[in-house]
């Protein structure tokens, strides 16, 4: 059975730091596209960042570029997300998302629980 | 970036109607589109792949189509459980960005 689980959310003040960790199990992690998808209360989805199987490739929202970083480490079936320079405007929750085989741009099969991103002073 | 424009916002409907939700691109994005039920307090669940692949576990009563720029969802017989929010993705180039969202509600 495939889950995704996510941790590493909570509240910061803004211009503050977080970094989400997925904990990925149930498939061949290193062989996925793997992404972060958030939506903010009351808001529609928000594709965040993507990354291709290997590490190759990353894409960013124009919202985020410059202040989050995607990773994985194959080794640990995990995916992470480095978010710097927090806004009030990045409160949200976020999903740890999986791609397709290899591809960082793609449709999005499976789905973490999400975990809670507030932003506040 | 693509921009990716769902209509309508919200749609109301009944048990049994058919109803159809559109998607329209910014630019081409040949078949690289896919549609998503969210309903609250769960994980979205992917609907339909490239413009028109119905995804494994999913009710035959969904399809979709189109390439280019402009796609639809259409679903050929509401059942209570289909009530949620629609959200179309590119998938063509990232950001892979989400439509705006569709609420269908019960009338």
């Amino acid at each position: 059975e495939v889950q995704l689980v996510e941790s590493g959310g909570g509240v910061v003040r803004p211009g503050g730091s977080l970094r989400l960790s997925c904990a990925a199990s149930g498939f061949t992690f290193g062989d996925y596209g793997m992404s972060w998808v958030r939506q903010a209360p009351g808001k529609g989805l928000e594709w965040v960042s993507g990354i291709n199987w290997n590490s190759g490739t990353t894409g960013y929202a124009d919202s985020v570029k410059g202040r989050f970083t995607i990773s994985r480490d194959n080794a640990k079936n995990s995916l992470f997300l480095q978010m710097n320079s927090l806004r009030a405007e990045d409160t949200a929750l976020y999903y740890c998302a999986r791609g397709e085989k290899y591809r960082r741009d793609s449709s999005i099969d499976y789905w973490g629980q999400g975990t809670l991103v507030t932003v506040s002073s | 970036d693509i921009q990716m424009t769902q209509s309508p916002s919200s749609l109301s409907a009944s048990v049994g109607d058919r109803v159809t939700i559109t998607c329209r691109a910014s630019q081409s994005i040949s078949n690289y589109l896919n549609w998503y039920q969210h309903k609250p307090g769960k994980a979205p669940n992917l609907l339909i792949y490239s413009a028109s692949s119905l995804q494994s576990g999913v009710p035959s009563r969904f399809t979709g189509s189109g390439s280019g720029t402009d796609f639809t969802l259409t679903i050929s017989s509401l059942q209570p459980e289909d009530f949620a929010t629609y959200y179309c993705q590119q998938s063509y180039s990232a950001p892979c960005t989400f439509g705006q969202g569709t609420r269908l509600e019960i009338k």
